[in-house]
């Protein structure tokens, strides 16, 4: 089992709809919880930090954590075509003074005019 | 403004070649990453450093050295090139906030093809 999955997509939703994106994760001791964005040929870009359970909305993004069942997610209202690109999950190690990231695969995001 | 900077941008070497890549990194932070980037595989850590003097093995260090002379530049070394290090590499710092809260912000990255 990998320590972070997400479904590598594309995921393809309409301009204007709600966006989705899942990620699970193995290591019940993890404390924080990342989403970057990826265009394509650029370096990854923090969009959004989560570190309690609940939801955190920032804009037309909003991160969602569930400690108990190991899920983080990102809904992304009004999608736009700029939206379309890769949106990497990354969870911090939960034990320890330790600054790494795992980082899952990625899902692409397709969002169609 | 303060940045992190990768060179070069793109860079073509011969197997057996030894290779290096700058990172450099003007916020200051004392953490520092190195990863690869492969279809299929993710990001994945190769080597990381948490102040002057440290370096630490990442997932992938196998043919990968770093070394940490001063606060601002974290240089990867490969050390015999090799077709499967074609890749494209990409650095980044963390925040100095306490450690559960940190950061980290990417710089450009490098496109490394190895023949």
């Amino acid at each position: 089992q990998k320590e972070v999955e997400q479904n590598s997509g594309p995921l393809s939703v309409p301009e204007g709809a709600i966006a989705s994106l899942n990620c699970t994760y193995s290591d019940r001791v993890s404390q924080s919880f990342f989403w970057y964005r990826q265009y394509s040929g650029k370096s990854p870009e923090l969009i959004m930090s989560i570190y309690s359970n609940g939801d955190k909305e920032d804009g037309r993004f909003t991160a969602q954590l569930n400690k108990a069942s190991q899920y983080v997610s990102l809904l992304i209202r009004d999608s736009q075509p700029s939206d379309s690109a890769t949106y990497l999950c990354a969870v911090r190690g939960g034990s320890g003074n330790t600054g790494k990231l795992i980082f899952g695969q990625g899902t692409t995001l397709q969002v169609k005019p | 403004d303060a940045e992190i900077t990768q060179s070069p941008r793109h860079k073509i070497t011969e197997t057996g070649r030894q290779v290096t890549l700058a990172c450099h990194q003007t916020w200051n932070h004392n953490n520092m990453f190195w990863y690869r980037q492969d279809l299929g595989h993710g990001l994945r850590l190769i080597h990381y450093s948490y102040g002057v003097q440290d370096t630490n093995k990442g997932e992938v260090s196998d043919g990968y050295s770093v070394s940490r002379s001063n606060t601002e530049d974290l240089p990867l070394t490969l050390e015999s090139a090799a077709s499967s290090q074609t890749s494209v590499y990409f650095c980044a710092s963390s925040d100095h906030r306490p450690v559960g809260f940190q950061t980290q912000y990417f710089g450009p990255g490098t496109r490394l093809l190895v023949l």
